[in-house]
């Protein structure tokens, strides 16, 4: 099955712990994209890639740091410089291109759900 | 002022009822226009996609792109109760989306 994984499904943090969140995605798909979702609220973007070693900070990245190692994996680490991390969290992955891609269409995991204790 | 306006519902509606779900935006660059459905607790699953002004249908979803309006909306026909989620439209330009805040629906048999 082709698609995009994400684990755990549940998180739980202690105040001033770092965690990490993974995303892993076997579409062949070049670029990788981390959301956040508030209750209520819509998708707000944290960090994206649009290349193996390379990524670009989003609205919200203060508290946040990604890395792009591999083409298949994008992981998200939350550190304790975030001060409201409880959220969940959405990894979503395209065929990329930017703009010579206009019809880019992403297409997400089932996400991360984190509570600070 | 947001890029992308959703109507912020939440929306309930009746088994069977049309429902009309609906964004307006502000950027004259969106070039390709997305509806996504999530449930609870799930991740956004993709719905519809077009890239022109029109109607576009797909069984009971119908997505409707007006850019001289800068208005796009979804119609659900013959709404069911499997239809109740979260619906979030997206739109892109040079490869980037934006998306709106979503719109609840409870379609109530």
């Amino acid at each position: 099955d082709g698609g995009i994984t994400q684990s755990p499904k549940y998180l739980f943090r202690k105040e001033g712990q770092n965690v990490t969140l993974s995303c892993e995605q076997n579409l062949n798909h070049d670029a990788m994209y981390w959301y956040r979702q508030d209750p209520g609220q819509g998708l707000r973007l944290i960090y994206y890639s649009q290349i193996v070693n390379d990524f670009q900070k989003g609205d919200i990245a203060e508290g946040y740091s990604v890395s792009r190692e591999k083409k298949e994996s994008f992981p998200l680490t939350v550190t304790s410089a975030q001060k409201n991390p409880t959220a969940f969290y959405l990894c979503a992955s395209s065929i990329g291109g930017g703009f010579l891609n206009p019809t880019d269409t992403q297409y997400f995991g089932p996400g991360t759900r984190l509570t600070v204790l | 002022q947001k890029e992308v306006e959703q109507d912020p519902g939440p929306l309930s509606v009746p088994e069977g009822a049309i429902v009309s779900l609906n964004c307006t935006y502000s950027n004259s660059a969106f070039q390709y226009f997305m509806w996504y459905r999530q449930y609870s607790r799930k991740g956004p699953e993709l719905l519809m996609y077009t890239y022109s002004s029109g109607n576009k249908e797909d069984g009971r979803f119908t997505a409707q792109v007006d850019k001289s309006s800068k208005y796009i909306s979804l119609f659900i026909r013959d709404s069911q109760p499997s239809d109740s989620a979260t619906y979030l439209c997206a739109m892109s330009a040079e490869g980037k989306s934006t998306f709106g805040d979503g719109t609840t629906l409870t379609v109530k048999p």
